[in-house]
């Protein structure tokens, strides 16, 4: 079946320095890609999204492309901020945005 | 506006014990999604609902796990004869229903089965 890998965290970074969590994927068809972060105390919010070959997702400053011949959507910010600490999760849908396959999660810590 | 709330936000019950968990999704939302957060498996899917169609019970982890969706807006999960093992926070999400849209999370219910 469908299935999600993404590094394990923590991942522990200085404020402003660069970011990238790993995600691949293994699906059948051409699915969707996602990444959902959770925020300390807070429910799961869709962070950035592709839903097809090459897109590049953006938002509040992360990046994904999607890597269809890698099978990969890592996730990238270029200077992190205290804020973005929080549990990131990398996610798949196929067959029109149906249920969700997430990653374990990784868990960013920003140091100020 | 509002977004989509779940009740309780906490629930610890013996185990055995029948629970109910209930889910209120955006108003006008078609799509309700059921999934499982636990510190063994990560996040599951669990239940999918769209409009009138037949749900999509193919996440349900046993028969002791059921969902319903009264009106095609509220839905409670129930879990009957609780294990140790169905302790986790349990997330429902809703959507538009239409394709590329975007699911809206809930904060959970945590399920603590003693």
């Amino acid at each position: 079946g469908d299935s999600v890998t993404q590094m394990e965290g923590p991942v522990t970074l200085s404020e402003e320095a660069f970011l990238t969590i790993n995600c691949t994927y293994t699906a059948t068809g051409y699915p969707s890609l996602f990444w959902y972060v959770q925020y300390p105390g807070e429910g799961l919010q869709l962070l950035l999204k592709a839903t097809k070959a090459d897109d590049k997702g953006s938002n509040k400053g992360f990046e994904a492309t999607y890597r269809k011949e890698t099978t990969s959507f890592h996730l990238e910010k270029g200077s992190v901020q205290v804020s973005d600490s929080a549990v990131y999760f990398c996610a798949l849908s196929d067959q029109g945005f149906q249920k969700l396959v997430f990653g374990t999660g990784t868990r960013l810590l920003v140091s100020p | 506006g509002a977004g989509v709330s779940q009740s309780p936000s906490n629930k610890v019950t013996e185990k055995g014990k029948d629970v109910e968990l209930r889910c209120d999704p955006i108003s006008g939302h078609t799509a309700l999604y059921w999934y499982r957060q636990s510190l063994g498996q990560g996040l599951e899917f669990l239940i999918y609902f769209q409009g009138n169609s037949a749900p999509d019970k193919s996440g349900l982890p046993s028969d002791r796990f059921s969902a319903e969706r009264t009106g095609g807006s509220v839905s409670t999960l129930t879990i009957q004869r609780t294990q140790q093992e169905d302790s986790a926070v349990y997330l429902c999400a809703s959507s538009p229903g239409q394709s590329l849209n975007e699911q809206f999370f809930g904060p959970g219910t945590r399920l603590t089965v003693l």
